[in-house]
C-alpha cells in the first residue's frame, strides 16, 4: 500500500484533458513538502515532469501542470496527445519516513 | 551531458547479497544527494534509500532497513548499494537516482535488475 494515492487508471479522447489526483497525509503532502510528478513509458526510466508542485523542467510541453491544495495534489494534463499514454507517478517527501514517498502509479490511456 | 549508469544487477539466490554500483557522468556528484528507487516487475516505484552529498546522513524506507546500506565515493564520482540477506520480494529493476532540493529527482539511471531466486 503506497503512502501516497493514486488511482490505478485513468483515460481521455485525444484533445481531452484529464486529470490525475495524488492524496497524501498531515506528515508528507500537508506538511508542506512539494509534491513532483513522474511520467515513465514502457520499459523506460521514469521522467521528470512537473517538480515542486507546479513547476515544469526545459523540455516539458505546457500542456503538463501541476497544483497542490492541502494534504492533495493534481496533475492535470490537456490537449491529450496519442504519446501521452504512460505510467504516471506522484512523489513527496515523508517527515515520519524521513525519506521520500512515491504513489502507486497511474496509467494512462488514450483512447 | 549527465549520465547516470548502474551496474552489479543479475540472479543470486535466497539469502544471498550483491553490491550494486552507479557511475556518474557530466555532474559533479558531491553537490548532490542520491537516491537508490527500485521497481518490481509490473509494480510502481519505491524509494529505498538517500545519501546526502557528504555521505551522512543516509536513511532508508523499512522494507531495506538494516540488510541494505547505500554509500558513495565522490573522488569516483560513484554511488553504491549494498544488498543482504536477499528475498524474493527484492527482485526488481534498481535506479540510481540525483536528488535536488525539494526532494524531487530530476536525472535517473536506465536501471539494472535484480532477481532473486533459486
Amino acid at each position: 500500500q503506497s503512502v501516497l494515492t493514486q488511482p490505478p487508471s485513468v483515460s481521455g479522447a485525444p484533445g481531452q484533458r484529464v486529470t490525475i489526483s495524488c492524496t497524501g497525509s498531515s506528515s508528507n503532502i500537508g506538511a508542506g513538502y512539494a509534491v513532483h510528478w513522474y511520467q515513465q513509458l514502457p520499459g523506460t526510466a521514469p521522467k521528470l515532469l512537473i517538480y515542486g508542485n507546479n513547476n515544469r523542467p526545459s523540455g516539458v510541453p505546457d500542456r503538463f501542470s501541476g497544483s497542490k491544495s492541502g494534504t492533495s495534489a493534481s496533475l492535470a494534463i490537456s490537449g491529450l496527445q496519442a504519446e501521452d499514454e504512460a505510467d504516471y507517478y506522484c512523489q513527496s517527501y515523508d517527515i515520519n519516513l524521513s525519506g521520500s514517498v512515491f504513489g502507486g502509479g497511474t496509467k494512462l490511456t488514450v483512447l | 551531458e549527465v549520465q547516470l549508469v548502474e551496474s552489479g544487477g543479475g540472479l543470486v539466490q535466497p539469502g544471498g547479497s550483491l553490491r550494486l554500483s552507479c557511475t556518474t557522468s557530466g555532474l559533479i556528484i558531491s553537490t548532490y544527494g542520491m537516491n537508490w528507487v527500485r521497481q518490481a516487475p509490473g509494480k510502481g516505484l519505491e524509494w529505498i534509500s538517500y545519501i546526502s552529498n557528504s555521505g551522512s546522513p543516509t536513511s532508508y524506507a523499512d522494507s531495506v532497513k538494516g540488510r541494505f546500506a547505500i554509500s558513495r565515493d565522490n573522488t569516483k564520482n560513484s554511488l553504491y548499494l549494498q544488498m543482504n540477506s536477499l528475498g524474493a520480494e527484492d527482485t526488481a529493476v534498481y535506479y540510481c537516482a540525483r536528488v535536488r532540493s525539494g526532494w524531487h529527482v530530476d536525472y535517473w539511471g536506465q536501471g539494472t535488475l535484480v532477481t532473486v531466486s533459486s
